[in-house]
């Protein structure tokens, strides 16, 4: 099983809203990913879990809250948002970097389309 | 700050040609990926490099990498139309950071 799955595959919130995109591999991969994509962009990174920590935080706003509550499961709970943070929201997993691991390629789920109204 | 520069962006090729995609980065690396993405879809991982010289190849694409140039190459080879897509590369830092390129959107005629 190579697969990273997503859910919701699409979503639209209110700019008051609350909610959560969800995030599952069972790979057995000890590194998880959230990546933002806007239309005709490269991915963007937000976040890295490694060993189920935060590990790179890039400056991401605090409307957007990662949290990862086991080895499988990869949460990107949403509040607040603004118009300009609809986009595709991807989610990857993979080894995490080391001398046991050398090949850490990179599985991406199918992304949450997020509209903010 | 890593700094990824991909080129050509936009890539129009006919069929039976060959053509290749540069990937200049700024700083030392770890490792450097290549992917693919359909218009609408998500990524799909074509090859991961690792080291020095390392190449490649699956179908009709080959990768190489030359970390003291910093450069990788996607070589593609007798272009079929099912390759249109765009193709990022991606260098990751030894920190775990990753920065993508920008992408070269590939068309492929008949």
């Amino acid at each position: 099983d190579t697969e990273v799955t997503q859910t919701p595959k699409h979503l639209v919130m209110g700019m008051t809203n609350k909610k959560s995109l969800k995030c599952e591999q069972h790979m057995g991969h000890r590194a998880m990913y959230w990546y933002k994509q806007k239309a005709k962009k490269p991915p963007e990174l937000m976040f890295v879990y490694s060993y189920e920590k935060l590990s790179i935080n890039e400056s991401v706003p605090s409307r957007f809250s990662p949290e990862c509550p086991n080895s499988s499961l990869l949460n990107l709970h949403l509040h607040a948002l603004q118009p300009e943070d609809s986009a595709l929201y991807l989610c990857a997993s993979s080894q995490v970097p080391g001398p046991t691991y050398l090949n850490t390629e990179a599985f991406f789920g199918q992304g949450t389309r997020l509209t903010v109204v | 700050e890593l700094k990824v520069e991909q080129n050509p962006l936009f890539l129009s090729m006919q069929e039976g040609k060959n053509y290749t995609i540069y990937c200049n980065y700024s700083t030392t690396s770890d490792r450097l990926y290549w992917y693919r993405q359909d218009p609408g879809k998500s990524l799909e991982s074509l090859f991961v490099l690792l080291s020095n010289g390392a190449v490649k190849q699956e179908g009709r694409l080959m990768a190489s990498l030359d970390t003291k140039a910093r450069l990788s190459t996607l070589h593609i080879t007798a272009a079929v139309h099912d390759l249109s897509a765009t193709y990022f590369c991606a260098v990751v830092l030894p920190a775990g950071k990753s920065t993508f390129g920008d992408g070269t959107t590939l068309t492929v005629k008949p």
